[in-house]
């Protein structure tokens, strides 16, 4: 099993609906979690962070957290042609080892 | 703009060649950490340094090694690459080690031939 597992996708959209990706982990021991979003050819860029079991919200973006069932989700309302990119879920499995361990990527495509 | 810096942003080796690439952090972080990704795949950790130190080390060979500097810029060097080396390397910086949130440079893309 790996550690943070991800649906490679692609994920079609239409423009003005809601995405949602999501993304499961291992290790119960888990702290944080990272959503960043990788454009064809760029590094990945930081969308959100969450520690916290629940919603977390950044303008379109909501992170969602819920430990007991080991999952992490983002949700992205009024999609845009420019939110079409890879999106990479990571956690830092524990303190310490201070690794960010990444999914595979959704690769996520926003239909005009 | 992360504030991240890397060199080169392209290159070009050959089989059994070395090469060193290189990483400035965000001002004001003192930790480093270097993530090779391959083509369709996620980011995997190669190995941390905070305050000079190596700080955790993922899974690759010992011809993966690096530095960090008193300025905590940082080097990853990779002896006799090889053509699975091909990749892209990201370096990403951050502050101290309590899970706090990494910033990524715009990577290094190694052709290894």
């Amino acid at each position: 099993q790996k550690e943070v597992e991800q649906n490679s996708g692609p994920l079609s959209v239409p423009e003005g609906a809601i995405a949602s990706l999501n993304c499961t982990y291992s290790d119960r021991g888990s702290q944080s979690f990272f959503w960043y979003r990788q454009y064809s050819g760029k590094s990945p860029e930081l969308i959100m962070f969450i520690y916290s079991n629940g919603d977390k919200e950044d303008g379109r973006f909501t992170a969602q957290l819920n430990k007991a069932s080991q999952y992490v989700s983002l949700l992205i309302r009024d999609s845009q042609p420019s939110d079409s990119a890879t999106y990479l879920c990571a956690a830092h499995l524990n303190f310490g080892n201070e690794k960010l361990t990444f999914g595979t990527g959704t690769r996520l495509t926003i239909i005009p | 703009e992360t504030g991240v810096t890397q060199s080169p942003t392209h290159l070009i080796k050959t089989r059994g060649q070395q090469v060193t690439l290189r990483c400035s952090s965000q001002s004001g972080h003192n930790t480093v950490s270097w993530y090779q990704q391959a083509l369709g795949q996620g980011p995997q950790f190669i190995f941390q340094y905070y305050r000079e130190e190596e700080n955790g080390r993922g899974n690759f060979p010992p011809r993966f090694s690096g530095l960090q500097f008193p300025n905590y810029s940082s080097e990853l060097n990779v002896n006799a690459l090889e053509l699975d080396d091909s990749a892209l390397y990201l370096c990403a910086s951050s502050l101290g080690l309590a899970g706090e949130t990494q910033y990524f440079g715009p990577g290094t893309r190694l052709l290894v031939l």
